[in-house]
Formats: C-alpha cells, structure tokens, sequence
C-alpha cells in the first residue's frame, strides 16, 4: 500500500466553480502536511501547508483529519491558470526533511 | 535568481553508459535531495544529504551514487545505466523550514 494516496482524477471543472479532492496518508506518525502544486513538465512547487485546524490562501482551503487520516484541498471560483497537478505531501516524526509525496491529482479548469 | 539549479535538462544514454547529474543551490540551504518522478508513482526519494559531508539512502538508491561536494552542490552520477532509470530526475533543497524548493529538473531517456 502506498504511504500517501490520491484519485489521478482528472478533475474536470468548469471556470468559476469549485472543485475539492482528497488525500489519504498511511502512517499514523505523519506529522508536517502540504500541498504543491507541478504544471505539465514543471518542478514542484508549494502551494500551502495544512494546519490542523484548517487553513485558507485566499481560493484555496486546507482541511486535515487525523481521526481518518486524509487531508482536503478545495478551490473556489477555480481559474484557467489553477489546472495542474496538485500534489499531496506528508512527513513523519522520524523522517525530519524526508517528504512523501502521493502521485498527484490532475486538475483541468475548462473555459 | 536564488534557487536550485539542475543541468543537464535533457540527457539520452545508452545502455551501460555513465554519467553525473549536477545539481547546485544558493540558498545557503543544509539539506538536499535527489528525488525521481515517473507516471504514476509520485516523487520518491533516491539520496538524500541531511548537511554537507553527510549521505543517506532513500527509498530508491540501487543504481545511483551521490556526492555532497560542498554545502551548495549535491550530484547524482549513474555508474551503469538502465532503461528503467529512464525518468525526470529533482533536485531539491530545504532549510529550516519542511518547504523544498526544487531545482527544474532532468529528462533522461536509457535506451
């Protein structure tokens, strides 16, 4: 089982709506959570941290649960300029500085 | 601009044939990282070096070979290469803080 899961999607949203999806993380011990985001043959790159009571970046809101182990990401009144692939990272107590990343949840804003 | 830097962008090798992917930061980070992302897998950690003159394994080191040279430069060399190293290859860099900042990438082809 991977230690960080995501639906591939793709997520297909039409311009100003709002789009949510998961992630589930394995290791009871994940500490330290994100999000980053990766354009098409683009480096990663941080988009938020995710608190554990929840935290917004204007459009974006970052859930964690830690009861049932996954973290959210929504994005309202999405833009053409938000489609890429979000992905989701996790770091445990253990592994300071060692990310795990999940595989990446496509998102496609359509005009 | 202050960031990771990563040459070559492209590389083609043939089976068997070696060579060293350069990565450098000047951020004055401590920790680097080399990290491979192929579809649907995520990002997984090949090496990782916590502080200059320190090297530890990640969760895919078979095959690679790293060198901390200094506290800005972290290469990957591949000794003998294989088609299933065929791969984008990251370098990141992180300080204080969990965020990496990651370098523009490799794309290798083993043929």
């Amino acid at each position: 089982r991977k230690e960080v899961e995501q639906d591939p999607g793709p997520f297909n949203v039409p311009e100003g709506a709002t789009v949510a999806f998961n992630c589930t993380y394995s290791n009871s011990a994940s500490q330290s959570f994100f999000w980053y985001r990766q354009d098409c043959r683009k480096e990663p790159k941080l988009l938020m941290s995710v608190y554990s009571s929840g935290n917004e970046d204007g459009r974006f809101t970052a859930q964690l649960n830690r009861a049932s182990q996954y973290i959210s990401l929504l994005i309202r009144d999405s833009k053409l300029s938000d489609s890429a692939t979000y992905l989701c990272v996790v770091t445990t107590t253990d592994s300071w500085g060692k990310l795990q990343f999940g595989a990446g949840t496509q998102v496609v804003v359509t005009p | 601009n202050a960031g990771v830097t990563q040459t070559p962008k492209f590389q083609v090798l043939k089976t068997g044939q070696s060579m060293t992917l350069q990565c450098a930061q000047d951020m004055n980070h401590n920790s680097m990282y080399w990290y491979r992302q192929d579809p649907g897998m995520g990002l997984r950690l090949i090496y990782y070096s916590a502080s200059e003159g320190t090297t530890d394994k990640g969760e895919v080191p078979n095959g690679y070979n790293v060198s901390r040279l200094n506290k800005r430069e972290f290469s990957l060399r591949l000794e003998s290469a294989a088609p299933s190293q065929t791969s984008v290859y990251f370098c990141a860099s992180s300080g204080q803080s969990y965020g990496y900042t990651f370098g523009s990438g490799t794309r290798l082809t083993v043929v």
